[in-house]
């Protein structure tokens, strides 16, 4: 059974502060994504990491992929308030279909 | 152009009753999948559409839950002799090629 676990599962911090959020498993991913979600919607995706080792950045935002596939992080530097959400990991088997397996979610409040 | 939408946003019934759930996937998305995220968890997987066939069905919980695809388009989500248990967000995600989910709203089911 593919698990991922995430880390922290609550994180309440400044407004300028910077934060990492955590996803790791036992198990190699086709690839991982990260989501956004609101209260009241679904996830929204913010980026897929596929190389072992990749880095992504977006904005503020900057995405790694573990060498070995199986962990990623999200660092966010100079958190905003604007940036108060859930943020899930999720990891993709493209021979099972591409069926997502989701960690529990960190749920971030920044706080003015 | 329009997102994937669900319907409805949200449903109370009484325990042991049937529902359905509606979700519309994004036009020309061929595949389409189905979870359910209880509060404070990430989603989890239920099933998944290739089409018109369930390609993989491994995460329905028991025969009460059953979903459909009759057109390749439009699924909905049934729910038979419900229980207090199934209380969660139904959230559907379709895809064109199996690898970015985009997900609706969410349908929030409670029952009583």
């Amino acid at each position: 059974t593919q698990l991922l676990e995430q880390s922290p599962q609550f994180l309440s911090i400044q407004e300028g502060e910077n934060l990492t959020v955590y996803c790791n498993s036992s198990s190699v991913f086709s690839s991982l994504q990260w989501y956004r979600q609101e209260p009241g919607e679904g996830p929204v995706l913010l980026v897929t990491v596929v190389t072992g080792g990749e880095v992504k950045k977006l904005k503020r935002l900057t995405f790694q992929f573990g060498d070995a596939r199986k962990d990623s992080s999200l660092h966010i530097t100079a958190a905003q308030t604007g940036d108060t959400g859930l943020y899930l990991c999720a990891g993709a088997d493209y021979n099972q279909g591409g069926k997502l397996i989701f960690g529990q979610g960190t749920e971030l409040s920044v706080k003015p | 152009g329009a997102g994937v939408s669900q319907t409805p946003s949200n449903k109370v019934t009484e325990k042991g009753k049937y529902v359905e759930l509606r979700c519309d996937p994004i036009s020309g998305h061929t595949a389409l999948y189905w979870y359910r995220q209880s509060l404070g968890q990430g989603p989890e997987f239920l099933i998944y559409f290739q089409g018109t066939g369930a390609a993989d069905d491994s995460g329905l919980p028991n025969d009460r839950f059953f979903a459909v695809r009759p057109e390749g388009s439009v699924s909905t989500l049934k729910i038979q002799r419900t229980e207090r248990g199934d209380s969660a967000v139904y959230l559907c995600a379709s895809t064109p090629s199996g690898e970015t989910q985009y997900f609706g709203p969410g349908t929030r089911l409670l029952v009583l």
